[in-house]
């Protein structure tokens, strides 16, 4: 039964380039949070969605930065004209109803340096 | 806003040493907590979790309980091991008015253990 899966865990891109991030949740899970972890710090939330809606996304800087959670396939963050800011590790959890009292579970990370 | 606060560290111990993590938060309403691990280039996993005031999650010799009195949720074990170190974050899930589950983290607290 596999865990959340993200790809790729690693992804190096040049200032300007385009970052494509995918997150497969939990086999039975149809709730997706990303969350980015600055380094030294802790997690902080970015968006969540659900199947084809993004229910939150308060957590998501206005400009460059999108997400989407198709009927089939994937999640993906998707970061446009990326900036040395960006660099970080970009978690995917899932979880199978988004309540507070459901325990969410993580992916490995995409660490994403930028050149 | 919602937050949680994690003692610094790094906390270094010898091998069977007591542990705390002292952990506190600020919230409206009724949180569920959490802690969570993060062993090197990986994602979190969950050790532990509290629904309700009083509540003890316990999981591989961690505990934790929830005290709304003291707004505290301090992880503890007994006797740690080499392959406990790792970095321990404490969380809460957001109560507001969409309760969608999304989690505040603490800075995170590393633990080293020398055998």
């Amino acid at each position: 039964n596999a865990g959340v899966m993200q790809n790729p865990r690693h992804l190096v891109r040049r200032r300007g380039q385009e970052a494509r991030l995918r997150c497969s949740p939990m086999k039975g899970h149809s709730h997706v949070y990303w969350y980015r972890q600055l380094p030294e710090e802790g997690l902080k939330f970015m968006v969540y969605l659900q199947k084809e809606n993004i229910i939150d996304e308060s957590g998501m800087p206005k400009e460059r930065f999108s997400a989407e959670f198709p009927k089939e396939g994937p999640s993906i963050l998707r970061i446009q004209q990326v900036v040395r800011g960006d660099s970080a590790a970009y978690f995917c959890a899932s979880s199978p109803a988004g309540a507070a009292n459901q325990p969410q579970h993580f992916g490995d990370g995409t660490r994403l340096s930028i050149l | 806003g919602n937050s949680v606060t994690q003692m610094e560290g790094p906390v270094t111990l010898s091998e069977e040493a007591f542990l705390t993590i002292n952990c506190t938060y600020t919230a409206t309403g009724y949180p569920s907590l959490f802690w969570y691990v993060q062993y090197p280039g990986e994602g979190l996993q969950l050790l532990l979790k509290a629904t309700k005031a009083d509540d003890k999650g316990s999981n591989k010799g961690f505990e934790a309980t929830y005290r709304k009195e003291t707004t505290s949720f301090h992880l503890e074990k007994g006797s740690v091991q080499v392959s406990d170190s790792a970095v321990y974050f404490c969380a809460l899930s957001d109560m507001g008015s969409s309760n969608t589950g999304k989690l505040i983290f603490g800075q995170g607290t590393t633990l080293q253990v020398k055998p």
